[in-house]
């Protein structure tokens, strides 16, 4: 079945970017799915960061867009976050996700474990 | 619109029936998801589209839609059911982005 795998640095200083990547596995990565960033500061709820499909098309959330890039790798069957200008308001833990969109409902059947980010100096 | 409401927090007695909503204008146009959220774990899908339940989920979790609501309904909650709940759809005023509800936080008396 398919897994996804997060994977990047924990800690990033106050005004860098933040990276990291989403490995898929048992799967295509090309499979007729969008593929999501959730992220969930602690203590607080679930925030969609944005989405990306194989052919490279992309929706974010608008009240990130301006600092997020999500891109895909086909040959490496992954896809990857990045965010800039972090504030201490960007820690969080980060989830990448699959979704199985259709016409009339979005829904995150796959989640990876997710990823402790931090930022601070 | 781009907001999705949940009740902060629902209790229930163990056994007994407990519905959770979610409202939001995009509910007229999108089904909800629903998520379950247990402490230090990722979220897993419960409940999508009309009433469907992924392989694995008890079927005492179902869901429900009327207008600008959507409902989980646990019948027969169980100890383990203690979690956050989450919903989910996507905006309807054709900006393509989704949106989750704030959570609920569900007790099991």
């Amino acid at each position: 079945q398919v897994q996804l795998q997060e994977s990047g640095p924990g800690l990033v200083k106050p005004s860098g970017t933040l990276s990291l990547t989403c490995a898929v596995s048992g799967g295509s990565i090309s499979s007729s799915n969008w593929w999501s960033w959730v992220r969930q500061p602690p203590g607080k709820g679930l925030e969609w960061i944005g989405e990306i499909y194989h052919s490279g098309s992309t929706n974010y959330n608008p009240s990130l867009k301006s600092r997020v890039t999500i891109s895909v790798d086909k040959s490496k069957n992954q896809f990857s976050l990045k965010l800039s200008s972090v504030t201490a308001a960007d820690t969080a833990v980060y989830y990448c996700a699959r979704d199985s969109l259709t016409r009339d409902m979005t829904a995150f059947d796959i989640w990876g474990q997710g990823t402790m980010v931090t930022v601070s100096s | 619109s781009s907001e999705l409401t949940q009740d902060p927090a629902v209790s229930v007695a163990l056994g007994q029936t407990v519905r959770i909503t979610c409202q939001g204008d995009s509910l007229r146009s999108y089904y909800a998801s629903w998520y379950q959220q247990k402490p230090g774990q990722a979220p897993v899908l419960v409940i999508y589209g009309k009433n469907n339940r992924p392989s694995g989920i008890p079927d005492r979790f179902s869901g429900s839609s009327s207008g600008n609501t959507a409902s989980l309904t646990i019948t027969g909650a169980q100890a383990e059911d203690e979690a956050d709940y989450y919903c989910n759809s996507r905006d309807s005023s054709g900006n393509h982005y989704v949106v989750f509800g704030g959570g609920t936080k569900l007790t099991v008396l």
